[in-house]
């Protein structure tokens, strides 16, 4: 099954910042999550959101995060103050159509500086 | 809620000598099991999976791994590695039945295997 796609690759942007990352299914999907990887560190969860609502998230997406799907196609995470801390790789993924596994795009990689 | 232990951060091999990646999990409630892989500089490609039946499950690159409920683990093996295996491992594990909190999924810390020349 085809993966998802995500802009931009890299992001470097000041402390107090909003950045928006971007999820760019290849087909029709109604489930996606997004991870973060902060560097050395295990891959984690941040959210997910089905049929255009958020479903679950974690105790990390606190306010600073929002999550939402504007056109219907893209999938975006808005960090509206970034910290030093968010510095990290930002993965979407996406629910396979049999509901088991997920497909991850290849991640943005935030520096905030 | 889930949780899974990778124990081997770093597990340095020479090419094509076998390898074994040990993933344990501690779940209260029954999970399908992943392992990724992420070469350097990409994201996360799915190895493997297991889901049910047979408890031996092939992936691709010539990787498979085992479930063995009894010991809560599924450890990933390749009987002859090559330099392009050279990649971070991550196990992964989610609930089975879509529930509260399901679907997404836990991670373990991952292990760096190298391979050497």
């Amino acid at each position: 099954e085809p993966e998802v796609t995500q802009t931009p690759s890299h992001q470097v942007t000041q402390m107090g910042q909003e950045v928006i990352l971007r999820c760019v299914p290849i087909s029709n999907h109604l489930y996606f999550y997004w991870y973060r990887q902060i560097l050395g560190q295990k891959v984690e969860f941040l959210v997910s959101f089905y049929n255009n609502e958020i479903s679950e998230k974690s105790e990390i997406f606190d306010d600073q995060f929002s999550v939402e799907r504007p056109d219907g196609s893209n999938f975006t995470l808005k960090i509206r103050s970034t910290k030093l801390e968010d510095s990290a790789m930002y993965f979407c993924a996406r629910l396979g159509l049999a509901n088991n596994e997920q497909f991850f795009g290849p991640g943005t990689r935030l520096t905030v500086l | 809620a889930q949780s899974v232990t990778q124990l081997d951060s770093q597990v340095p091999v020479f090419e094509e000598a076998p390898v074994e990646l040990r993933c344990n999990y501690s779940s209260s409630v029954s999970v399908y099991l992943f392992w990724y892989v992420q070469y350097p500089n990409q994201g996360l490609q799915l190895l493997l999976k297991y889901l049910s039946g047979s408890t031996l499950v092939k992936g691709i690159n010539g990787f498979e791994a085992e479930f063995n409920k009894s010991q809560t683990s599924f450890h990933l093996r390749k009987p002859s590695v090559h330099i392009s295996d050279t990649a971070e491992y991550f196990c992964a594990v989610r609930p089975r039945a879509r529930q509260a909190g399901s679907y997404q999924l836990t991670f373990g810390k991952g292990t760096k295997l190298s391979v050497i020349p």
